[in-house]
């Protein structure tokens, strides 16, 4: 069975600040997707990131950036300068990459609040 | 527009009443992904049609929940005899050749069964 969790449930952080948001999978495929999501207060899911398993680079856009770690199983999300419109809850999520079904399964999320 | 619609944004029923919830996906997105989205927690996958097939219905909860793309594109998610704990937002999600892109989520169906 997949499994996500995200164990932060909530952080409040003050603008310009750095933010890391935790994730930790569990799955029995070798072959997977891992993602991140974002969703504002409007309730859409917006898609920010995703990452295969056999690709271990560190990745950064602009002021996000992406630690995959497949040897403990994490993948973690770091906000750089934390900006108010960041605030949102975010969403770890993974993927089977093989044998049918596409669906993902998302951790609880964590709700980022960034005052000024 | 361009995004996944769905529609009623908001949906008050009566326990026991029947509702629907419309998805139109992205234009050309062969995939469409119905999810629930319980007060606190994360989506939870419900079913995935990949053109007008349900290729995966493994997370319809129980028999009441049904869900049809009788053309490949507009799906609707049916609901029977609701149930207060059926109260929920429901996504929908659209994308092309999965998991080679994203999927793209709708805005929701906020379902209140009182």
């Amino acid at each position: 069975a997949q499994k996500v969790t995200q164990a932060q449930t909530e952080i409040s952080v003050v603008e310009k600040e750095d933010v890391t948001l935790d994730c930790v999978y569990e799955t029995r495929d070798t072959t997977y997707y891992l993602f991140w999501y974002k969703q504002p207060p409007s309730g859409e899911l917006v898609f920010l990131i995703r990452r295969n398993s056999f690709d271990e680079q560190n990745e950064i856009s602009g002021r996000y950036s992406w630690n995959f770690q497949k040897s403990t199983s994490s993948f973690n999300f770091t906000i750089t300068a934390s900006q108010v419109v960041d605030s949102a809850v975010y969403f770890c999520a993974l993927s089977a990459a093989l044998g049918g079904s596409e669906k993902l399964v998302f951790g609880k999320g964590m709700k980022l609040t960034v005052n000024p | 527009g361009a995004g996944v619609s769905q529609t009623p944004s908001n949906k008050v029923t009566e326990k026991g009443k029947y509702v629907e919830l419309r998805c139109d996906p992205i234009s050309g997105h062969t995939a469409l992904y119905w999810y629930r989205q319980s007060l606190g927690q994360g989506p939870e996958f419900l079913i995935y049609f990949q053109g007008t097939g349900a290729a995966d219905d493994s997370g319809l909860p129980n028999d009441r929940f049904f869900a049809v793309r009788p053309e490949g594109s507009v799906s609707t998610l049916k609901i029977q005899r609701t149930e207060r704990g059926d109260s929920a937002v429901y996504l929908c999600a659209s994308s092309l050749l999965w998991p080679n892109t994203e999927a793209f989520f709708g805005q929701g169906t906020r379902l209140t069964v009182v």
